[in-house]
C-alpha cells in the first residue's frame, strides 16, 4: 500500500523558519518527481515545488522563490521542504504528493500537515 | 503566467449530470487531470490524460479536453459526489490548478 505521511507543521512566527519532512512508502521512491502542493484555510490547492528523482531538477512556484527549498533522500525515501522567512499567507495544510510520469498526474497524496504562521 | 478558470460552484439534483468546466489558454494542447476533494480529505485524482480513469474510479467520471477547456463530467450523480474538484495542467515544468469548483448534489 502506498503510504505518504507529512510531518514537521506547527505553529511559527512570521520570519521563522520550519523543516516538513514526507515520509514515503509502498512504492519505488528513487522512479518518481515529487511534488509539495498546499492548501490556505478555505483556499483552492496551489502548487509549491516539484523536484526530479535525482534531485536534479528543482522548480518553484514565484511567490516562494528564494525562501524555500525542495529536497529528497531516496535512501531514506523521505521529501523535504526548508520553509525560511515565513509569512502571514503561507498558512496553509500542505501536501506532498507523487506524480506517476506514465499518467501525467498526482496520484498519491500524504494526509497534509498544517503550517501555521502567526505572532 | 499561465491560469486555469473553473466557475465556483455547480449544484446538480441527484441522478441528474454535473458538468464542470475549466478554461486556459490552448489548454487543448496540454493534457488536463481533475481531482476530487472532500470536506477534511486530501485530493484525490479522478481523470489524467484529459479523458482517462485511473483504477477504482466509478465510469460516472469522464472528461474531455478541446480548444481552451477541459471538461469533467459526472453522470447519475450521488451524494458522495459532493466535493470540491479541481482540474491540473503542466505550463513547462511548473504546475497549475484551477481555483476549484465546489459540486453540490441538491
Amino acid at each position: 500500500e502506498v503510504q505518504l505521511v507529512e510531518s514537521g507543521g506547527g505553529l511559527v512566527q512570521p520570519g521563522g523558519s520550519l523543516r516538513l519532512s514526507c515520509a514515503a512508502s509502498g512504492f519505488t521512491f528513487s522512479s518518481y518527481w515529487m511534488t509539495w502542493v498546499r492548501q490556505a484555510p478555505g483556499k483552492g490547492l496551489e502548487w509549491v515545488a516539484n523536484i526530479k528523482q535525482d534531485g536534479s531538477e528543482k522548480y518553484y512556484v514565484d511567490s516562494v522563490k528564494g525562501r524555500f527549498t525542495i529536497s529528497r533522500d531516496n535512501a531514506k525515501s523521505s521529501l523535504f521542504l526548508q520553509m525560511n522567512s515565513l509569512r502571514a499567507e503561507d498558512t496553509a495544510v500542505y501536501y506532498c504528493a507523487s506524480y506517476e510520469n506514465s499518467l501525467l498526474a498526482f496520484d498519491y497524496w500524504g494526509q497534509g500537515i498544517l503550517v501555521t504562521v502567526s505572532s | 503566467s499561465y491560469e486555469l478558470t473553473q466557475p465556483p460552484s455547480v449544484s446538480v439534483s441527484p441522478g441528474q449530470t454535473a458538468s464542470i468546466t475549466c478554461s486556459g489558454d490552448k489548454l487543448g494542447d496540454k493534457y488536463a487531470s481533475w481531482y476530487q476533494q472532500r470536506p477534511g480529505q486530501s485530493p484525490v485524482l479522478v481523470i489524467y490524460q484529459d479523458t482517462k480513469r485511473p483504477s477504482g474510479i466509478p465510469e460516472r467520471f469522464s472528461g474531455s479536453n478541446s480548444g481552451n477547456t477541459a471538461t469533467l463530467t459526472i453522470s447519475e450523480t450521488q451524494a458522495m459526489d459532493e466535493a470540491d474538484y479541481y482540474c491540473q495542467a503542466w505550463d513547462s515544468s511548473t504546475v497549475v490548478f484551477g481555483g476549484g469548483t465546489k459540486l453540490t448534489i441538491l
